[in-house]
């Protein structure tokens, strides 16, 4: 496989339900970073890792929880959703961290019940 | 004052034609600028940089960067149906090298 792959590509949670959003790279890239995209606002930054660490948590909920085991892989784990977290989470990754230039994974859509 | 803006369009531009794209960022001292194109249900895909004042030229495309005034364009010349997506300007600040924002995105739709 290439690029960024991300899975599951689409998941839909009860908001006591506990699930995973797993995220590898494929591009020998030392950052990743998850994002959340919602519609009609611009794409959120919500956490940075440089060589599998956390770097930058922009004021993410704690229902939230990202993991980073090495480089190239990211996850983030969901816990007690509210519907308002439905959204399209999307991975990416750099070759450093803030070059600015990101592969995207494809994303994984959200849907909270 | 949102930190990176744009006119979320929709623009539509007739085929053949000029696109441009433009893009107001906040934060003075950012260094790095970029475009991103998202085919709707697609993730975002780079498609141009540009980090110093002037204009970069790829292909059809053309950023144009203007520190002074915190603008950046994006100019699509001979605009083709498959460049109707919606484009995306990021902004990497010197105040945190981690953070890359993007704007809302312009729709822009190039009609046969």
């Amino acid at each position: 496989e290439t690029g960024v792959t991300q899975t599951p590509r689409h998941l839909v949670m009860g908001m006591t339900n506990k699930k995973s959003l797993k995220c590898e790279q494929h591009l020998g890239h030392n950052a990743m970073y998850w994002y959340k995209q919602s519609a009609k606002k611009p794409l959120e930054l919500m956490f940075v890792y440089n060589f599998k660490e956390q770097t930058e948590n922009n004021s993410v909920p704690s229902r939230f929880s990202p993991e980073c085991p090495n480089s190239s892989h990211l996850f983030l784990h969901l816990h007690t959703l509210q519907p308002e977290d439905s959204a399209l989470y999307l991975c990416a990754s750099s070759q450093d961290l803030g070059t600015g230039e990101l592969f995207f994974g494809e994303g994984s859509r959200l849907t909270v019940l | 004052q949102k930190e990176v803006e744009q006119n979320s369009g929709p623009l539509s531009v007739p085929e053949g034609a000029i696109a441009s794209l433009n893009c107001t960022y906040s934060d003075r001292v950012s260094q790095s600028f970029f475009w991103y194109r998202q085919y709707s249900g697609k993730s975002p895909e780079l498609i141009m940089s540009i980090y110093s004042n002037g204009d970069k030229e790829d292909g059809r495309f053309t950023a144009q960067l203007n520190k002074a005034s915190q603008y950046v364009s994006l100019l699509i010349r001979d605009s083709q149906p498959s460049d109707s997506a919606t484009y995306l300007c990021a902004v990497n600040g010197y105040s945190s090298a981690s953070k890359i924002i993007f704007g809302s995105g312009t729709r822009l739709s190039i009609r046969p």
